[in-house]
This record gives C-alpha cells, sequence and structure tokens, in this order.
C-alpha cells in the first residue's frame, strides 16, 4: 500500500531557512500536500503540489517536488519561533473523491 | 465561518464504556472523513462518507466502531465498548465533494481526545 515517510525532528535558528522532507512510495501519486499542526489543534494545509511540476513557491513556503526520486521537501525561509509546530506531508491518487496517506510528522523546533 | 466543529474536545472514560464523537463540517462540504491520530503519528482513515452514504469503511473495526451521517450533514462516530488502544486523538474533516476536481483539500477541526482507562 502507499507509504509516506519523514523525519521526526528538525531543529533550527530564528531567521534560518527549514527544510523538511518527504518520501512516498505510491508512484500513482497526483497530489502531495503540506499539513501543519500546532499543539491542541486539527492539521492545517499550507499547500498543495501537483505531480507533474516540480515547484510551487507560496511566500516564505517553496515546495520541491522529485517525481523520479518520489522524494518531496518544504523549505520555510526566513524562519520565526511561530513557525514552530508539527508538518505532515501526505498524498492522494485521485482528484478530490480519494483518501489521503500521511506521514508521521516532522516536529520543527524554532529556537530564538 | 465556524470550520469544522467537534465535540466534546476531551473524553477520559473507562475500558468497555460507551462514547461518542459528534462532527459538523463545513457549510456545504459534501464529504466527511473521521480520522484516527495516535500519539506521534499521522492521521488515519477510519471511514468517509459521500452525502449520507459511506464510501470508504475499510479501516473502520466494525465490531466495536459505528458511524453515521443520516441527514449528509452532522456525523457521529461511536465506539462501544472501548478498550484501551483506543486512546487517540479523533479528528473530523471535510472537503468540498465530487464537484470539485483537483487536489484533496481538506479542513480537519481539532479534534476529540479520548483517554481509556
Amino acid at each position: 500500500g502507499e507509504d509516506v515517510e519523514q523525519s521526526l525532528f528538525l531543529s533550527v535558528r530564528e531567521g534560518d531557512s527549514s527544510v523538511i522532507n518527504c518520501t512516498y512510495t505510491d508512484s500513482s501519486s497526483t497530489y502531495l500536500y503540506w499539513y501543519k499542526q500546532e499543539p491542541g489543534a486539527g492539521l492545517q494545509l499550507l499547500t498543495y503540489i501537483f505531480s507533474n511540476m516540480d515547484m510551487k513557491q507560496d511566500q516564505r513556503l517553496t515546495v520541491l517536488l522529485n517525481k523520479k526520486d518520489k522524494h518531496l521537501s518544504l523549505r520555510i525561509a526566513d524562519t520565526q519561533t511561530g513557525d514552530s509546530a508539527i508538518y505532515f506531508c501526505a498524498e492522494s491518487r485521485n482528484t478530490n473523491a480519494g483518501k489521503s496517506t500521511f506521514g508521521d510528522g516532522t516536529t520543527l523546533t524554532v529556537k530564538p | 465561518e465556524a470550520g469544522v466543529v467537534q465535540s466534546p474536545r476531551y473524553k477520559i472514560i473507562e475500558k468497555k464504556q460507551p462514547v461518542a464523537f459528534w462532527c459538523n463540517p463545513i457549510s456545504g462540504h459534501n464529504t466527511l472523513y473521521w480520522y484516527r491520530q495516535n500519539l506521534g503519528q499521522g492521521p488515519e482513515l477510519l471511514i468517509r462518507y459521500e452525502n449520507e452514504e459511506a464510501v470508504d469503511d475499510s479501516q473502520l473495526p466494525k465490531d466495536r466502531f459505528s458511524a453515521e451521517r443520516l441527514k449528509g450533514v452532522d456525523s457521529t462516530l461511536k465506539i462501544q465498548p472501548a478498550e484501551l488502544g483506543d486512546s487517540a486523538v479523533y479528528l473530523c474533516a471535510s472537503s468540498p465533494g465530487q464537484v470539485f476536481s483537483g487536489a484533496n483539500v481538506l479542513t480537519f477541526g481539532a479534534g476529540s481526545r479520548l483517554t481509556v482507562l
């Protein structure tokens, strides 16, 4: 079945860039997503990328997709303490009707 | 827009007791999902509804879990009887549904944290 893997922890200094990585196994993945979860809250969609794209930029966020290696990354520029959270990578195969498979999350800690 | 509303936020029960969680999705969202999130893990799908119809319940432990979405809006997830291993956060999410083609963008509620003693 589908599998999505992420490194568990990342620690950066405020103002630095953060890069969170994800690998997935399903070559049929159509969309790849990044969600953010703050303590005691549900997941919030940050951005997503269609599988025929290799990069998407949205303000401080840059998503890179290497479809050949099934590798997805999220770069956060000028990381702030408010970016401290758990970041989940997810994939889905179908348009809206499909289910999303999530990784186990990367805990980002931003130190002042 | 209130977002996806879930209740209760927290529930502590003893094993073998029943428990129910309620979800009100975003207005107009036809698709509703229940996910279970164990500590330190990502969400895992339990059941997905398209309007009133459960279209994917393959991961729902049907011996003790049940769900309903009677009028295609609110949904209830029930566990009876609860076991120690059911301790988790139960997340409800919704998305616009089949009329929207493209990315499967989910809006999540804050979750219901269940502790079974």
